[in-house]
């Protein structure tokens, strides 16, 4: 069974619509991050969170919001999506000393 | 300017070795080197990492300049399997991990 999870892998949404992202992990791990990916960009980082109760933001954080639920349990949630957030949307997991990233599959996700 | 910067593309024969060079003229002393490579659209796989020192392990070398401006990923012995898209990250900082755009290696037969 993979590490990293993450659901939906795809999904296609309409403007101005909520839409969580989930991310699941079977690491152990308590650091946690969200990334976008987009043709030409890389990865950018939007939140990161280093235990249950401490949440920052990242590179890109306007327009997004995430909830740690559990040790394990990592969301993203668009509030209102516009089609500029249409991308690749991909949670890692990292040990303490933050070293190596274990990433899930990615979310597609199309805002038309 | 924080960016990481990285050749769109690179070409190698298979069973040489192939250099992947990044650029990070602005990385703090704190902020460690890392590479990671990513097949199709999954998720990208760590690599290596390293902060002054070179570094090597089963997959690959990691080249640090002494000044710390930039780095060169070694696949001593490119295989077809190697063809992927490579991307350097520093951190962390700030933003806590930047990546580069990513060089797309091309391992040719």
């Amino acid at each position: 069974d993979a590490d990293v999870t993450q659901t939906p892998r795809n999904r296609i949404t309409k403007t101005g619509k909520r839409i969580m992202l989930e991310c699941s992990q079977t690491k152990g791990h308590d650091r946690m991050y969200w990334y976008r990916q987009d043709p030409g960009l890389g990865l950018r980082l939007i939140y990161y969170s280093f235990d249950v109760k401490d949440i920052n933001k990242g590179e890109i954080s306007d327009g997004y919001s995430v909830s740690r639920q559990a040790q394990a349990k990592f969301s993203l949630s668009l509030e209102s999506a516009i089609p500029n957030q249409t991308a690749l949307y991909f949670c890692a997991t990292s040990g303490v000393d933050g070293h190596e990233q274990y990433f899930g599959p990615g979310t597609r996700l199309t805002v038309t | 300017d924080a960016k990481t910067t990285q050749p769109p593309s690179m070409d190698c024969a298979e069973g040489r070795a192939a250099n992947l060079p990044c650029n990070h003229s602005t990385i703090s002393g704190n902020e460690y080197v890392y590479w990671y490579r990513q097949i199709h659209s999954q998720g990208p796989q760590y690599i290596i990492h390293g902060l002054k020192n070179n570094e090597t392990n089963e997959m690959a070398s990691l080249i640090i300049t002494e000044d710390r401006k930039s780095s060169t990923l070694i696949l001593p012995h490119a295989t077809l399997r190697d063809t992927a898209v490579y991307y350097c990250s520093r951190g962390p900082g700030t933003y806590k991990y930047i990546f580069g755009t990513g060089t797309r290696l091309k391992v040719l037969a």
